[in-house]
């Protein structure tokens, strides 16, 4: 069965930097575009970044533009988010999701339990 | 805030039926698909429709969702203690090239 499993979320100051990691398992993910989508503490879901299977078709939502970057690593079935320029209203539980099968523009179908990410100022 | 409106919270007795409406624009859901989530507190978002109106294996019949021009609605029946949770809609919107959530809504079973 899919299995989604986040990983490298912690605490952080303003400023600061954290890598997060998914590891995939259960599908084939090297086929898959995947997401990431985060909750702020009492707030509903945010979409956060999307990248196509191969990488090469990537967006994000403008909250996190420039600071943010997905990134994938097929080989050893890893979806990462690296983040930067961490601010206060980027703490959040972080969720990774895959795709549902389709065509560019798809919502995700399977997710991961989240990672917590809390940047103190 | 979110460009998709929810109600913020719908309850009914067990065996009840509630619907939970998401209303947009034609920039979102007017042109594009609408899926639905469960989230309960703790655990993984779970999916329980997708283009508009399909449910994944394992989703039973109780939940439906359908589209009307720029509104989407979810239905449960025969509510059960078990599907108290959030529940949000959402889908892609074209001219904020992003993915976007409805504000969500709490499902209470009194």
């Amino acid at each position: 069965q899919v299995q989604l499993v986040e990983s490298g979320g912690g605490v952080v100051q303003t400023g600061g930097s954290l890598r997060l990691s998914c590891a995939a398992s259960g599908f084939a993910f090297s086929i898959y575009g995947m997401h990431w989508v985060r909750q702020a503490p009492g707030k509903g879901l945010e979409w956060v970044a999307v990248t196509s299977s191969d990488g090469s078709h990537i967006d994000y939502a403008d909250s996190v533009k420039g600071r943010f970057t997905i990134s994938r690593d097929n080989s050893k079935n890893t979806l990462f988010l690296q983040m930067n320029s961490l601010r206060p209203e980027d703490t959040a539980i972080y969720y990774c999701a895959k795709k549902t099968p389709g065509g560019l523009v798809a919502l995700p179908d399977y997710w991961g339990q989240g990672t917590l990410v809390t940047v103190s100022s | 805030q979110s460009v998709l409106t929810q109600p913020p919270s719908v309850s009914a007795a067990p065996g009840r039926k509630v619907t939970i409406s998401c209303s947009g624009s034609t920039s979102n859901i007017g042109n594009n698909y609408v899926s639905w989530y469960q989230h309960l507190p703790g655990a993984a978002p779970k999916l329980l429709i997708y283009d508009n109106d399909k449910r994944p294996s394992g989703i039973p019949d109780r939940f439906s969702g359908s589209k009307s021009g720029t509104s989407a609605t979810l239905g449960i029946t025969g509510l059960q203690t078990g599907d108290e949770a959030d529940y949000y809609c959402a889908t892609w919107d074209t001219s904020l090239s992003a993915y976007v959530f409805g504000t969500g809504t709490k499902v209470t079973v009194l």
